[in-house]
């Protein structure tokens, strides 16, 4: 089965420009789910998609950041405009439907993003 | 907000050692889950846990869901230069979120 599919794998974009990026989850996995890895951190989560439907986007900082599934299978994420801060890895899982099994999330090699 | 506490931070061990790490928190969690990242890539599930007590494997690696259901622990077994990477936990808190912890970073010397 192929894996979650991201990209691009590397941007370099300078401060208040805007960037997008792309996540192709496995094949029949309902959630899906965007992360932000800040270099020597652990993965946290900016919105979790349940189809295309959110489910939490309580991390999500709204005022820059926008995401959509629009069909319920790919998902864009959009930083509009970029801070220094927003430098990161951004990891892009699904995981199946079911209460047990939506734990289980599967990584996309995530998209490394350097504002300058 | 919630935390998840990762020790060690970091491990330095010589090839062919035994490697144990733990996770705790102050707050109950309802799973717990271990990934390994290499560099470059995205988080691999290891092993889930499901049940307090619950004892689980995966080849060498071997992991504990703590009875208070405030901690984990990771044991990796006769480690070899493959297991170099870092190791995450991450928790199922009783709001459904999964929250991750700080990683440790493991080295083997050669």
């Amino acid at each position: 089965e192929a894996g979650v599919a991201q990209s691009p794998r590397y941007k370099i974009i300078e401060k208040r420009q805007s960037v997008a990026f792309w996540c192709n989850p496995i094949s029949g996995h309902a959630t899906l789910y965007w992360y932000q890895q800040i270099l020597g951190q652990g993965p946290k989560l900016l919105i979790q998609f349940q189809n295309n439907g959110v489910v939490d986007d309580s991390q999500l900082p709204k005022d820059r950041f926008s995401a959509e599934r629009l069909k319920g299978v790919d998902s864009t994420l959009k930083i509009q405009p970029a801070k220094l801060e927003d430098s990161a890895v951004y990891l892009c899982a699904s995981s199946r439907s079911g209460r047990r099994d939506s734990y289980e999330q599967y990584f996309g090699p995530g998209t490394r993003l350097t504002v300058t | 907000g919630q935390q998840l506490n990762q020790s060690p931070q970091s491990m330095f061990i010589q090839e062919g050692e035994d490697v144990s790490m733990n996770c705790t928190s102050s707050s109950i969690f309802n799973t717990w889950l271990w990934y390994k990242q290499d560099p470059g890539e995205g988080p691999v599930l290891l092993i889930a846990l499901y049940k307090a007590g619950e004892l689980t494997s995966n080849g060498r690696l071997t992991a504990q869901f703590g009875i208070t259901r405030k901690d984990s622990f990771l044991n990796i077994s006769a480690s070899i230069p493959s297991d170099v990477g870092i190791y995450f936990c991450a928790g199922q808190n009783r709001d459904d979120k999964i929250i991750f912890g700080k990683g440790t970073r493991l080295h083997i010397l050669p």
